[in-house]
């Protein structure tokens, strides 16, 4: 069974640039987040779907971030316009079930960003 | 913001030795998971120990929970080589179960 697959796994952009990564997650899994790890740091949830809906995105900068799982399956992040402080690995996963349980989550190899 | 804080934040053992790593963390939990990160890799779930449980072993992995301390801790024993990788624990908490990450122990085994 393929696990979560993400693209690109490098990105380098000059800042203000738009930027964008793709998740496809696990078949059959329902759940999917997106996670930012800075250097040095563990992940931080940045948007939680449940199948299309977006249950939690208190995290993400909505002022220049974006996201989308059209169909409740793969999923895009958008940063427009990146800055600097953008740089990071942008880490997706999926889960089976829906809130309320615990589902394990499956996590992707990551996006590794570099904005100059 | 993290929840939980790894202790060390580097650890370099020689190969056979075991590690022990401790997790602490501020609030209530559901339940509490370690995950291993190799260099450039996704995370690796590990082992999850709920929050009405004290111990808990797989394979060459042992979990402790205290919650009255808000802490525990992940030993490996008979470390090998292959075990270098960054360790972090992440507390689920809430209705929804959100994963809470600690900022990681670096562990590094050496031949």
């Amino acid at each position: 069974e393929a696990g979560v697959v993400q693209s690109p796994r490098y990105k380098i952009i000059e800042k203000k640039q738009p930027v964008a990564f793709w998740c496809n997650p696990i078949s059959g899994h329902n759940t999917l987040y997106w996670y930012r790890q800075n250097l040095g740091q563990g992940p931080e949830l940045l948007i939680r779907y449940e199948n299309e809906e977006a249950v939690d995105d208190s995290q993400l900068p909505k002022d220049r971030f974006s996201a989308e799982r059209l169909k409740g399956v793969d999923s895009t992040l958008k940063i427009q316009p990146a800055e600097l402080g953008d740089s990071a690995v942008y880490l997706c996963a999926s889960s089976s079930g829906l809130a309320g349980s615990y589902n394990e989550q499956f996590f992707g190899p990551g996006t590794r960003l570099t904005v100059l | 913001s993290q929840q939980g804080e790894e202790d060390p934040q580097a650890l370099s053992i020689q190969e056979g030795e075991n590690a022990t790593m401790n997790c602490s963390y501020k609030t209530s939990i559901n339940n509490l998971q370690w995950y291993r990160q190799n260099s450039g890799r996704g995370l690796v779930h590990l082992i999850l120990i709920r929050s009405n449980e004290r111990e808990k072993h797989s394979g060459r992995l042992r979990v402790t929970l205290d919650t009255s301390k808000k802490s525990s801790s992940l030993l490996i024993t008979a470390s090998r080589a292959a075990d270098t990788a960054s360790y972090f624990c992440a507390t689920a908490a809430g209705s929804n179960y959100k994963l809470t990450f600690g900022k990681g122990t670096l562990l590094t085994v050496n031949p």
